[in-house]
């Protein structure tokens, strides 16, 4: 069946620091894959997307790549902030619009 | 436009009682959907609503769990008997329809004592 690896956590990082979360996924077809933040006491809110192999999703400076020759969906952030700190969750969708399936999360910690 | 509104917010219940959790997804979305996410893990699907019709309930432990969609609006998903193993939070999401961005609600933490 379909599912999605990401990496564990926690991530600690200071201030304008590079961010990666890999994230890799099992899936028959074209899935979309997407990223998801969830701030704390916050509920999830969709971070980007990506619908098609090379398709780049970008939002709020974080940018990440549909690789399907690698089956990857890596989040990558050129210079973090505090207020980036927060649980980062990769999931995936098949084609017929199924529910999402998501990875356990990783929790990123920015400090100044 | 307003959000996704789940009640309560949480819950404390000792196992064996029963529990029931409420939705209300954002206006005129047909998809609905029901999560579980216990700690440190990612949410799971527990049931999904295409208007008030069920679409994939695979995932929903049925000898304890039912949820419905009446009217194809709003949801009720309850647990009769609870477990220890149930502590978790109950997320509610909508959608456009299934193939849309889902908008997630706030969440219900459930402590099953």
């Amino acid at each position: 069946g379909n599912s999605v690896t990401q990496m564990e956590g926690p991530v600690t990082l200071s201030e304008e620091a590079f961010l990666t979360i890999n994230c890799t996924y099992t899936a028959t077809g074209y899935p979309s894959l997407f990223w998801y933040v969830q701030y704390p006491g916050e509920g999830l809110q969709l971070l980007l997307k990506a619908t098609k192999a090379d398709d780049k999703g970008s939002n709020k400076g974080f940018e990440a790549t549909y690789r399907k020759e690698t089956t990857s969906f890596h989040l990558e952030k050129g210079s973090v902030q505090v207020s980036d700190s927060a649980v980062y969750f990769c999931a995936l969708s098949d084609q017929a619009g199924t529910a999402l399936i998501f990875g356990k999360g990783t929790t990123l910690s920015v400090s100044s | 436009e307003a959000g996704v509104a789940q009640s309560p917010r949480y819950k404390i219940i000792e196992k064996r009682q029963s529990v029931a959790f409420w939705c209300n997804p954002i206006s005129g979305h047909a998809t609905l959907y029901w999560y579980q996410q216990i700690l440190g893990q990612g949410p799971k699907l527990l049931i999904q609503f295409q208007n008030n019709g069920v679409v994939d309930d695979s995932q929903l432990p049925k000898d304890r769990f039912s949820a419905e969609r009446l009217k194809g609006v709003d949801s009720t998903l309850k647990i009769q008997p609870a477990k220890l193993e149930d502590s978790a939070v109950y997320l509610c999401a909508s959608s456009l329809d299934r193939t849309d961005e889902q908008f997630f609600g706030p969440g219900t933490r459930l402590t099953v004592l």
